[in-house]
């Protein structure tokens, strides 16, 4: 399986700031995904991560709100700008194991906004 | 719109018994098939996939496959108490798809 490493795993954050997630996957993936779990949820796709383009985001999340980076093949970052307490939920980042595709997930970044 | 439905439990299990956890989605084009388990405050574990129609056996899990009525299960032989979790099923046409994750479903298993 790939080795996925997510920071951090934790934060509390107050209403109105940005935190940027970052994502380190232990070979090269062309996609790497990003969502997020809320609170006694299931998992929602926020947007798929490519490197050299811009990511494509699902339905109800937007850029200016979920930016995302991809400078190479190995990593990625996701900020969640201008928090409120709506944003508190577990980010997980997810990447595939070729040639199947099955993705693994990181350990999650847990926020909290005040 | 693509969903992926399970019911939510909690399903009790007595220990040693059989878990039958079920999922069904929307999207014909649904290609590739997943079951993931999930502990409290961690992350998805990948459990099973299965790509056709059939069963797959992988150890005390087996995954089912029926395409024609857009149904996905998994059975879980000799359940342990640690096989107590919630059990996600999932679901991607391939390729640059994501996966699209059913709500869940809590096992609980009885000792």
């Amino acid at each position: 399986s790939a080795v996925i490493s997510q920071k951090p795993s934790r934060d509390i954050c107050q209403r109105g700031t940005s935190l940027t997630i970052q994502c380190q996957v232990d070979s090269q993936v062309t996609m790497m995904f990003w969502y997020r779990q809320q609170p006694g949820q299931s998992l929602t796709l926020i947007a798929t991560a490519n490197q050299g383009s811009e990511a494509t985001y699902e339905s109800g999340f937007v850029i200016d709100k979920f930016p995302i980076s991809r400078p190479n093949l190995t990593f990625s970052t996701l900020t969640v700008s201008n928090m409120s307490p709506e944003d508190s939920s577990i980010y997980l980042c997810s990447a595939p194991r070729y040639p199947a595709g099955e993705l693994f997930f990181g350990e999650g970044s847990r926020l909290t906004v005040l | 719109q693509k969903e992926v439905e399970q019911n939510s439990g909690p399903l009790s299990v007595p220990e040693g018994a059989i878990a039958s956890l079920n999922c069904t989605y929307s999207d014909r084009g649904s290609q590739s098939f997943f079951w993931y388990r999930q502990y409290s405050g961690k992350s998805p574990e990948l459990i099973m996939s299965i790509y056709s129609n059939g069963d797959k056996e992988d150890g005390r899990f087996t995954a089912q496959l029926n395409k024609a009525s857009q149904y996905v299960s998994l059975l879980i032989r000799d359940s342990q108490p640690s096989d107590s979790a919630t059990y996600l099923c999932a679901v991607s046409k391939g390729g640059a798809d994501g996966l699209t994750f059913g709500k869940g479903t809590h096992l609980i298993i009885q000792p």
